[in-house]
């Protein structure tokens, strides 16, 4: 398997416009992770589904943000509009199970908002 | 929530065996400890992981007292591309799902 693969790896779109990030988990993992990572506030977790189904999504920071995953194969994390501030590196993750297992994160995509 | 406590910071040599504390003071039962190396420009990876006493594995080891509120991650022989930021996880269980929450991490500097 390649692994967890995103897309793009980077990204710089402008104030206000939507961007769209993708997600490839590993094949035949039930969980799917989105992070962000800032200097000032490190990894976060944003959501994560289970079996295609959203689980928990509180760390997600406000409306402007969605995550889809139509199916095992395929996540998608939608800023619309987006903002300077959403700067930063957004990764996902897979695992097997839950969190007695490793997670696999794939490369990131860096985001800039200008 | 689970948190941990690391220290932000450590400096080696290369060679040296280093050893890095992590505080969970409130674990749950269920729940594993897990770190994570990262470099920069990458995703986090997986180094180790262990519930209690001692577990090894061709990276690293990991101590675990009785207790469960502390554990320490132990990097044998450290080289210079040891260099990277190491995260102690602590899996935060509670009904129906679970989180996986990083903290700051300890930055480890291996030096020439």
């Amino acid at each position: 398997d390649a692994g967890v693969i995103q897309s793009p790896r980077h990204e710089v779109t402008e104030m206000g416009q939507e961007v769209t990030l993708r997600c490839k988990p590993i094949s035949g993992h039930d969980y799917l992770f989105w992070y962000r990572q800032t200097m000032m506030r490190g990894l976060e977790l944003l959501i994560y589904f289970n079996n295609n189904v959203p689980i928990d999504d509180s760390g997600m920071p406000e409306d402007r943000f969605s995550a889809k995953m139509p199916n095992a194969s395929f996540s998608t994390l939608k800023i619309q509009p987006s903002e300077p501030r959403d700067s930063a590196v957004y990764f996902c993750a897979s695992s097997y199970t839950g969190y007695d297992t490793e997670a696999f994160f794939g490369q990131g995509t860096r985001l800039t908002v200008v | 929530l689970a948190k941990t406590t690391q220290p932000i910071s450590m400096d080696s040599y290369e060679g040296q065996e280093v050893n890095i504390t992590c505080s969970h003071n409130n674990i749950a039962t269920n729940d594993y400890i897990t770190w994570y190396q990262q470099f920069p420009s990458q995703g986090p990876r997986f180094i180790i992981q262990g519930y209690k006493t001692k577990v090894t594995n061709e990276v690293a080891s990991l101590f675990i007292p009785a207790d469960r509120k502390s554990s320490t991650l132990s990097l044998p022989r450290v080289s210079l591309s040891d260099t990277a930021v190491y995260y102690c996880l602590v899996g935060d269980s509670y009904t129906g799902g679970f989180k996986t929450i990083f903290g700051a991490g300890t930055r480890l500097f291996v030096k020439a």
